[in-house]
């Protein structure tokens, strides 16, 4: 079963509004989640890293006052998507770190349509 | 150059095929690679994991990594149209990055 889940799986708003995503672990611990973007027939692109109690870091390129991160707990990582706009449509995935099984688990993503 | 490349396919291959793909890169500091499974408008499932060198294998895939020509290898036997997806590469060289290849699309069909 899923060990990262996603909510919500899809989303429209109205342009101008504010979304949130948001990723939990569920059977581990996790200072640490990542937030992705990915287009259609894209990869993955690392929008930020969400450390818990403390600032994401986002990567180049990425409006961090656009894309809210928030990591208030060891289990819950939040991304609101301000002010949203059509070119925000996209499909937002995150993923977190399980440092026992050393290894990196996905939500099931959570589709935004802007309209 | 990327750090990863990987094959875009999409590679179609017949029912029952044994199925091959790789992954190659540049980044000498890569010690973790794994494999995940990407459905359409899902996210991705991770299938193999391994630690450096060496091969792996769970039920029908095998996980191969060659550190000295920086190549590795996911190989998919007695293949099923429950198998097309993308498949994605990543690796890590420990740490918070990871690096992910740019996918490919395999179809098998019945």
């Amino acid at each position: 079963g899923a060990v990262v889940s996603q909510h919500p799986s899809w989303v429209i708003c109205k342009s101008g509004t504010s979304v949130k995503i948001e990723c939990r672990s569920l059977d581990f611990q996790a200072t640490t989640m990542f937030w992705y973007r990915q287009f259609p027939k894209q990869s993955l692109m690392l929008m930020a890293t969400s450390n818990e109690g403390s600032k994401a870091t986002y990567e180049q390129g990425v409006e961090k006052d656009k894309f809210l991160i928030n990591h208030a707990s060891l289990t819950l990582s939040t991304l609101t998507v301000t002010s949203a706009h059509p070119e925000d449509s996209s499909f937002y995935i995150c993923s977190a770190r399980d440092f026992r099984r050393n290894t990196i688990y996905f939500g099931e993503g959570s589709w935004l349509t802007v309209v | 150059q990327k750090e990863v490349e990987q094959d875009p396919g999409p590679l179609s291959v017949p029912e029952g095929a044994i199925v091959s793909l790789n992954c190659t890169y540049s980044n000498s500091a890569f010690q973790y690679f794994m494999w995940y499974r990407q459905y359409s408008r899902k996210g991705p499932e991770l299938l193999m994991y391994t630690y450096s060198s060496g091969n792996k294998e769970d039920g029908r895939f095998t996980a191969q990594v060659d550190k000295s020509s920086k190549y590795i290898s996911l190989f998919i036997r007695d293949s099923q149209p429950s198998d097309s997806a993308t498949y994605l590469c990543a690796m890590s060289p420990g740490g918070n990055k990871l690096v992910f290849g740019a996918g490919t699309i395999l179809r098998v069909k019945s």
